[in-house]
């Protein structure tokens, strides 16, 4: 049972670069997450995923794009990457959708550099 | 709308004496409250939850946190520092004022502990 997983761990891009971050979890979550850690400003939600099919955008959607490929993987494109998309990315599941009481489980986060 | 305060970025303690990380929230609706913690390069941990049960609760590791309704706040502690508890520690809070399906992250407060 390994959890969230996340690939890259690291990537560096130049602007205007597109590149896909994988998300998969093994644990039949119905609901999933996408953040992005920036200092001093905590985790943000770009984009989450209540169950298998549906997408619904977050606090910082912008540049983004995201994928339901079905219940294990979540992924998140950036079309074309710019500078401001520097950031740690981290995934996350929970288990029934009761986002006000589940628990989150995070994957180790992909660290993303754009020059 | 939902929002959390983290009233200290930084704080140093030495080994074996109090660790006391504050927090204070805002929300609509009654709150679900989340402390995370997050050693470097590495994912979000859950450490405890309050979820309207016992407004003490006791999390992973020694530490715990009470729930207080009427200064909106949800203080982290730890009677004895360890050198392992060196990390960031994240409030969170999760309410159903704004429907959204995800947490609110305050911005973090980096731990460090002195030998």
């Amino acid at each position: 049972n390994a959890g969230v997983t996340q690939t890259p761990k690291f990537q560096v891009l130049k602007t205007g670069q597109s590149m896909t971050l994988q998300c998969a979890q093994d644990m039949n979550h119905n609901s999933m997450y996408w953040y992005r850690q920036d200092p001093g400003m905590g985790l943000r939600l770009i984009y989450y995923s209540a169950s298998e099919g549906t997408t619904d955008k977050g606090e910082v959607p912008n540049g983004y794009n995201v994928s339901r490929l079905n219940k294990r993987e979540f992924s998140l494109r950036l079309e074309s990457a710019a500078p401001s998309q520097t950031s740690v990315y981290f995934c996350a599941s929970v288990s029934r959708g009761e986002f006000s009481t589940d628990t989150q489980y995070f994957g180790p986060g992909t660290r993303l550099t754009v020059l | 709308a939902q929002s959390v305060t983290q009233l200290d970025s930084h704080v140093s303690v030495s080994e074996g004496t109090p660790v006391l990380l504050r927090c204070n929230y805002s929300s609509s609706y009654s709150p679900s409250l989340f402390w995370y913690v997050q050693h470097p390069n590495k994912g979000l941990q859950l450490l405890l939850k309050y979820t309207s049960a016992a407004t003490l609760v006791k999390g992973i590791n020694g530490f715990e946190a009470e729930f207080k309704k009427s200064e909106t706040s949800f203080h982290l502690t730890k009677p004895s520092a360890h050198m392992s508890d060196a990390a960031e520690y994240f409030c969170v809070v999760s309410s159903m004022d704004t429907g959204r399906r995800a947490l609110t992250f305050g911005s973090g407060t980096r731990l460090q502990v002195q030998p």
